[in-house]
């Protein structure tokens, strides 16, 4: 089965840039998503088809992909996007929804 | 698109648990209800779908048999039943929207569900 990896944790201090990545493949023939999901909340779309933001969403969000790396990038960090961030493809296998482990953002 | 779920449950080891979804804001068609759950300290883990045109419906391998989704037309709402509760069940619940292959770009409240004796 279809399997995406991600690191568990990702620390960065306020105003710092963090990068988070996504392994999988196949990047080239399939659409990335991006998840933020805070605690006692529903998780909210930050990034479609590799890298479009949605509506609402602040332009710190950034996704891009290459060769076998999904990465989404938070510019800017702020206490306020300490999240777990979880990535998403569909795949034709038996199960067509497939999740990443999620990474957990820690601002310092 | 907003999705509204039904409250928590308190659930024994066994029994079975529903959950209803139900979208407002647009008419209810062309689009799929997607329900992922996320127990303690876990990832998010997708469940299944149901296209509310047709009804036709997909499960995870590893729910295949023990969960079903539905739709009711008439009141415009979504089911998810979870059959043979476990205690790794305990987790919250989550419908999702999509319009085919695309992003999740609505999700309900959740619905914590808790297995317990």
């Amino acid at each position: 089965s279809y399997e995406l990896t991600q690191p568990p944790s990702v620390s960065v201090a306020p105003g710092e840039t963090a990068t988070l990545t996504c392994g999988g493949d196949d990047f080239h023939s399939r659409s990335v998503y991006w998840y933020q999901h805070k605690p006692g909340q529903a998780p909210v779309l930050v990034v479609y088809d590799d890298k479009d933001r949605p509506p609402g969403i602040p332009e710190r969000f950034s996704g891009s992909t290459s060769g076998n790396t999904a990465t989404l990038t938070i510019g800017g960090v702020a206490a306020g996007d300490e999240a777990d961030y979880y990535c998403q493809v569909w795949d034709l296998g038996a199960d067509p929804v497939v999740f990443g482990g999620g990474t957990k953002l820690t601002v310092l | 698109v907003q999705l509204g779920q039904s409250g928590a449950e308190v659930k024994k080891p066994g029994t079975s648990v529903q959950v209803s979804c139900k979208p407002s804001g647009q008419a209810f068609r062309g689009f799929d209800i997607h329900w992922v759950r996320r127990a303690p300290g876990q990832r998010l883990e997708w469940m299944g779908w149901l296209n509310v045109n047709t009804g036709n419906t997909g499960y995870a391998q590893k729910f295949q048999g023990r969960v079903t989704l539905t739709s009711d037309s008439s009141t415009r709402t979504v089911y998810m039943e979870l059959r043979g509760l476990r205690f790794d069940d305990t987790a919250v619940y989550y419908c999702a929207k999509a319009s085919g292959a695309a992003a999740f770009d609505s999700w309900g409240q959740g619905t914590l569900v808790t297995v317990s004796s």
